[in-house]
């Protein structure tokens, strides 16, 4: 299985946003059979699907989020990268980037904390 | 959207015992659901998918059926390990999760 690493800010202030990288090792992830994912969890929540990228560059997004998440593939770097505009508290939450096997996620980073305060 | 309930939302249980946990789907799902496991302050680990495919490494304890709109994650013989947060998640469509069951020692 791959090995995946969040990275980014820990802190965002409100209406800025928020810009994490996930890097992958141990596989391309030029892999056909994989979709690369971004999930998140408030504190003390579930889990939440943000979106995804496959290898081409198509990219599928929650509806509730569409419009304020960017997700793009860096295969020169082997990660991947997610941006979600206009942040608010409500987007305060661990982020974790995962690689999807037909929608389902069989390896996960370690998840990152990103506090939305000023 | 597919909207998931699971129930209970806290199961308390012994070492030994046999759980079972249920999902729900607002529309039907063929087989597409996941099972996942979470402790504190970790990822989610996969333990099922395609409703009742054991993941490579879990044990066989964990067993995953149903279909449609009505899925069971079922525990046999719990062990000290088994004790954390269970989701499901569908893939249909889009994706959506469960709200989680924790299993927590009696």
């Amino acid at each position: 299985q791959v090995q995946m690493q969040e990275s980014g800010p820990g802190l965002v202030k409100p209406s800025q946003t928020l810009s994490l990288t996930c890097s992958v090792a141990g596989g391309s992830i030029k892999r056909g059979d994989s979709f690369w994912n971004w999930i998140r969890q408030a504190p003390g929540k579930g889990l939440e699907w943000i979106g995804n990228i496959y290898h081409s560059g198509t990219t599928y997004y929650n509806p509730s989020l569409k419009g304020r998440i960017t997700i793009s593939l860096d295969t020169s770097k082997n990660d991947f990268s997610l941006e979600v505009k206009s942040v608010t508290a409500a987007d305060t939450a661990v982020y974790f980037c995962a690689r999807g096997r037909m929608n389902f996620f069989d390896s996960w980073g370690l998840g990152s904390l990103v506090t939305v305060s000023s | 959207d597919i909207q998931m309930t699971q129930s209970p939302s806290t199961l308390s249980a012994s070492i030994g015992d046999t759980v079972s946990i249920s999902c729900r789907a607002s529309q039907n799902l063929n087989r597409w659901l996941a099972w996942y496991q979470q402790k504190p302050g970790k990822a989610p680990k996969l333990l099922i998918h395609e409703t009742s495919t054991l993941e490579s490494g879990v044990p066989s304890r964990f067993s995953g059926s149903g279909s449609g709109t009505e899925f069971t994650l079922t525990i046999s013989s719990l062990q000290p390990d088994d004790f954390a947060t269970y989701y499901c998640q569908q893939y249909n469509s889009y994706i959506t999760f469960g709200q989680g069951t924790r299993l927590e020692i009696k």
